[in-house]
């Protein structure tokens, strides 16, 4: 049981350029989340999804996709990176109600 | 939209203290309420949910407490210890039964 795994632990990446975020876990939960996390902002939810098919925005999407096709997988895409989307990326997980697990997060740099 | 606040920002205390930390919340329709740690440079690590019929939860030295009329939790750590040492985080639903909102942080220090 690995719990919530995210890839890469850090990406630096130029202006313009796209990448994506991985997000994987095997505990069968149905409510996946991503989050950046910003020196005197705190944690920001990003997108979520309570299923496989089923996402939805949260306090700041701009810049961002998502996709939810299995129940284990829950990618984050950027589809033209600006520096202001230099943060960290947690993805979290969790059970109806229940304790959300995070994974390590991804430390990402655009210059 | 769910507002979470946690006062002080920082704490610094010699260990064997017990101390309280703080986090207040704005939609008393809360169902429940999130503490979680935040070592530098890691994740976060779910230390304890209270449900909004449950007035405590406990967990080893750790009890929060949650008080949903005042739009209050509290944090109780009991013989603080330097490995307590880090960011300790409250989260509640905000609107969509599916969005935490999370407060900015108390970090903690324990001195030897």
């Amino acid at each position: 049981n690995a719990g919530v795994t995210q890839t890469p632990k850090f990406q630096v990446l130029k202006t313009g350029q796209s990448m994506t975020l991985q997000c994987a876990q095997d505990m069968n939960h149905e409510y996946m989340s991503w989050y950046r996390q910003d020196p005197g902002m705190g944690l920001r939810l990003i997108h979520y999804s309570v299923g496989a098919g089923i996402t939805d925005q949260g306090e700041v999407p701009n810049g961002y996709n998502v996709s939810r096709s299995t129940t284990e997988d829950f990618p984050l895409r950027l589809l033209s990176a600006a520096p202001s989307q230099t943060s960290v990326y947690f993805c979290a997980s969790s059970y109806v109600r229940r304790f959300l697990v995070f994974g390590p997060g991804t430390r990402l740099t655009v210059l | 939209k769910q507002e979470v606040t946690q006062i002080p920002a920082a704490l610094s205390v010699p260990e064997g203290e017990n101390l309280v930390l703080n986090c207040s919340f704005t939609d008393s329709a809360i169902y429940n309420l999130q503490w979680f740690r935040q070592d530098p440079g890691k994740g976060l690590t779910s230390l304890l949910l209270i449900q909004s019929s449950q007035r405590e939860q406990t967990s080893g030295r750790l009890n929060a407490s949650l008080d949903k009329s005042s739009g209050r939790s509290t944090l109780y750590i009991a013989a603080s210890q330097p490995g307590d040492s880090a960011t300790y985080l409250c989260a509640g639903p905000s609107g969509s039964a599916r969005q935490l909102t999370f407060g900015s942080g108390t970090q903690l220090t324990v001195l030897p």
